[in-house]
Order: C-alpha cells, then structure tokens, then sequence
C-alpha cells in the first residue's frame, strides 16, 4: 500500500530530552512537510524540504531540526530548547510543491511531562 | 503576511446542506484547499480552486471568489459521519516561493 507513515502514535518524554519524531513515505514524492497542531489554532508549518539534501524553516522552526537524506524519509527532531513542545504532530508530502494536495501521515500526539 | 477567517463551530441536522465560508487577505494568491480532519486523525484533501466559481464533488462542492477573497464548502445531504473540523488553506506566493497556510478549521456537529 501506498501512504506515508509516522510513528509512534504517542510518545511521552521527559522535559529536557530531545525527541526524534518519524515520517515515511512511498509515495515517490519530492515535497515533505511538518506541521504542528495545537487546539484551536490551524495548523502550522515548521519545516518542509523541496528535495533530497535540502529543506527550509518554517514559521516555527525554532527550537526544531530536520532533516532529508533520503527521499523517503524526513525524520523531525524535537529539541530540549523548544519551550512549549507538547502537541499533535503531522508529517505531509506532495508531489512537488504549490498546488499539489498534501497528504497527511497519521500523526503522533507528543507529550512532554 | 495572510489572514485566514472561518467560523470556529457550526452544528447542522442530519439531512440537511450547511455552508462554511472563509474569507482571506494575501497577496500573492494561487489557490486555495479544503481539508477534513475528524478528531484525533490526519487531514484529508477535499478541494482544490484556483478559478472563480463552483467545484462540485458529489456531496461536496466548493467556491471561490478571488476578487472578493472568499470561498465557502457546501456539503449537501449531512450524514452523522461528517462531523469533522474542516480546513480551508490559502497556498499563496511570496517571498520568491509557495506556501501553503491553514486557518483554524470550523468544528462541524451533525446533529440527529
């Protein structure tokens, strides 16, 4: 089956630690995307990467790092200098970017204790 | 910068048609998406405009007024399962590249 996974779907992490979310995809798409959700607000960009070797900050990539070393996957590091970091994390990918429809991995809700 | 308006809840009765508008301020307009996301699950795409005028998609039709920045779902015949929140999305250029912004969604109950 086609799609774009991430994992887990839950993930609980001490304040401080650095936490590395995944996000794969097969289906041959040069764009991936994260996102974060909080409630009551939209989604909101973080990173997204073009193609292989390269990616671009968001409106919040503070306290973030990504990164593209194959098309596949665009894993996403949630560092200890990201004040606020518990939410709903979604990972997307186009064909290319612009007007291609983003699909949406699952998610993975994490929450910092 | 962008400014993306939609109502935070609506309720409508199983049967019915309800309409969810979202007005936008952007200046390098290209398009505009609409997604569902039921509660705790990943967005799904609905429709893409570009073109002035109506879209429609079985249950589902969406509108788009580009000189009025404006743009409504239409979804006909509710059943229980559409309750979701739904996304408009502006994709709009500037800064020398695309990007996509999200509104905060409309919270849709469909009710018995």
């Amino acid at each position: 089956d086609g799609g774009i996974t991430q994992s887990p779907k839950y993930l609980f992490r001490k304040e401080g630690q650095n936490v590395t979310l995944s996000c794969e995809q097969n289906l041959n798409h040069d764009a991936m995307y994260w996102y974060r959700q909080d409630p009551g607000q939209g989604l909101r960009l973080i990173y997204y990467s073009q193609i292989v070797n390269d990616f671009q900050k968001g409106d919040i990539a503070e306290g973030y790092s990504v990164s593209r070393e194959k098309k596949e996957s665009f894993p996403l590091t949630v560092t200890s200098a990201q004040k606020n970091p518990t939410a709903f994390y979604l990972c997307a990918s186009s064909i290319g970017t612009g007007s291609d429809t983003q699909y949406f991995g699952p998610g993975t809700r994490l929450t910092v204790l | 910068g962008q400014n993306i308006d939609q109502p935070t809840e609506m309720t409508a009765t199983e049967g019915a048609i309800v309409q969810i508008n979202c007005t936008y301020q952007t200046s390098g307009f290209n398009g505009l998406f609409w997604y569902q996301q039921h509660a705790g699950e990943a967005p799904t795409f609905l429709s893409y405009n570009v073109l002035d005028g109506l879209e429609e998609k079985g249950r589902f039709s969406s509108f788009l007024s580009r000189s009025k920045g404006y743009s409504y779902l239409l979804l006909k015949e509710l059943q229980m399962k559409d309750s979701a929140s739904y996304l408009c999305a502006v994709l709009d250029f500037s800064g020398g590249y695309q990007k996509v912004t999200f509104g905060t969604g409309t919270k849709l109950q469909v009710i018995p």
